[in-house]
């Protein structure tokens, strides 16, 4: 049964900082890696898609990573800003399966 | 382009009535659709997808039940509601293809169970 874990839990960052979410996860038998963006009482706004043959994606100051043989991936986000702060949340399509699989979730909170 | 659409966006509900949400999507046709819950403290687990009309596949066994009556409509019911339905219900769809399109997803819908 594949398995999403997501460290660290919570993030607090001054204004402007780089940093880096991870995820893991157990089966590297996958489809692709989802990375989404949800802001508090709301719906998942879809961030990078990473399909299994690929190493990475970039979107603006986001830039996801995959190793899907080690079963990581890794969303960077430069040049944090307060408009960043929201639960970060990575999932995967695992082969076998339609649906995907989440892990719990990165709180992120960007201090200005 | 495609959107997606869910009603209501909040609801409390007593023990032991009935359950419908509605989740339709738009700018697209014959999509993967989806029922997702988030749970106080809990992170998003699969309750049910389907393929195609009438195609309803469910992940965990529970009193809620799901149907397709139209291509882009998904409506998630139950007879009698219990506590522990309380949480956050996402709508969700895909284009199909070989497994690999991503999943968008509606503004949710928060059941509180009294």
């Amino acid at each position: 049964k594949q398995e999403v874990t997501q460290i660290p839990a919570a993030l607090s960052v001054p204004e402007g900082e780089n940093l880096v979410l991870n995820c893991s996860f157990t089966d590297s038998a996958i489809y692709n890696l989802q990375w989404f963006r949800q802001d508090p009482g709301k719906g998942l706004t879809s961030l990078l898609l990473i399909q299994s043959s690929q190493r990475e994606q970039t979107s603006g100051r986001l830039n996801a990573s995959l190793d899907k043989s080690s079963g990581r991936s890794t969303l960077y986000i430069a040049a944090s800003q307060p408009g960043d702060s929201a639960t970060y949340l990575c999932a995967v399509v695992t082969m076998g399966r339609r649906a995907l699989t989440f892990g719990s979730g990165t709180r992120l909170q960007v201090q200005p | 382009s495609q959107t997606i659409h869910q009603w209501p966006a909040t609801l409390v509900q007593p023990v032991g009535s009935p359950l419908s949400l509605e989740c339709t999507v738009e700018g697209t046709s014959n999509p993967n659709l989806y029922w997702y819950r988030q749970a106080a403290g809990r992170g998003l687990q699969l309750l049910f997808y389907s393929v195609g009309i009438g195609q309803i596949s469910s992940e965990v066994p529970q009193n809620l039940s799901a149907s397709r009556p139209q291509d882009r409509q998904f409506i998630l019911s139950s007879k009698k509601l219990l506590l522990s339905d309380s949480g956050f219900y996402l709508c969700a769809w895909n284009g199909k293809g070989l497994n690999n399109q991503p999943q968008h997803f509606g503004d949710g819908t928060r059941l509180s169970i009294l």
